[in-house]
């Protein structure tokens, strides 16, 4: 059971490069998400994707886009990379209502 | 303004103790409390409340939830080393399609 798979687990970038997270489950849920991690800050949601076709933003979303390509799959886009965008970034999934998420293990991206 | 907040923020304790972690909310249309563990990696999933009084409880923890008050408590008996980890309390939105996040407690067990 793979559950959600996140791809890279590290990446570095200098500032202005492009980038894209790539998240895909296994789960059949329709709701996926995209978090950032911080130290102090906890997890900070950046887009989420209710169902397959609609994504809207969270609490931190500027300097990103998302796609959501089908029910399975959450991409997570970084036009124009920026050191304030170093962290550890979460992709997660769930059913419908209040279920439990579940996690992917993360990439860490490092902008220098 | 929604919000969730855990307390305390870090916790050092030797192996035996016993803990008790704190989560305080404040959400339109409360639907239920959930508490995850991270290690290293990807946060896990450990208990879901919905209603007040009612302990969920899985080994050594346990939690439950305070509706009227607006907290959960998360209790760790007889700590271990691998209970390490950064524990994080989450709540669903009024809407349920997000989730919003305390910024966890940092529990370290000292063998």
């Amino acid at each position: 059971n793979a559950g959600v798979t996140q791809t890279p687990k590290f990446q570095v970038l200098k500032t202005g490069q492009s980038m894209t997270l790539q998240c895909a489950q296994d789960m059949n849920h329709n709701s996926m998400y995209w978090y950032r991690q911080d130290p102090g800050m906890g997890l900070r949601l950046i887009y989420y994707s209710a169902s397959e076709g609609t994504t809207d933003k969270g609490e931190v979303p500027n300097g990103y886009n998302v796609s959501r390509l089908n029910k399975r799959e959450f991409s997570l886009r970084l036009e124009s990379a920026a050191p304030s965008q170093t962290s550890v970034y979460f992709c997660a999934s769930s059913g419908r209502g209040n279920q439990p998420q579940h996690f992917g293990d993360g990439t860490r991206l490092s902008i220098l | 303004e929604d919000k969730v907040v855990q307390s305390p923020l870090s916790l050092v304790v030797h192996e035996g103790d016993t803990v008790t972690l704190n989560c305080s909310y404040e959400v339109t249309n409360f639907r239920s409390l959930l508490w995850y563990k991270q290690e290293k990696k990807a946060p896990t999933f450990l208990f879901m409340l919905t209603s007040s009084g009612i302990e969920k409880k899985s080994g050594r923890l346990s939690s439950i939830l305070d509706k009227k008050e607006l907290f959960s408590i998360l209790n760790i008996t007889a700590t271990q080393t691998g209970d390490s980890a950064v524990y994080l309390c989450a709540v669903p939105s009024n809407t349920g399609n997000q989730f919003y996040f305390g910024t966890g407690t940092s529990l370290t067990v000292i063998p």
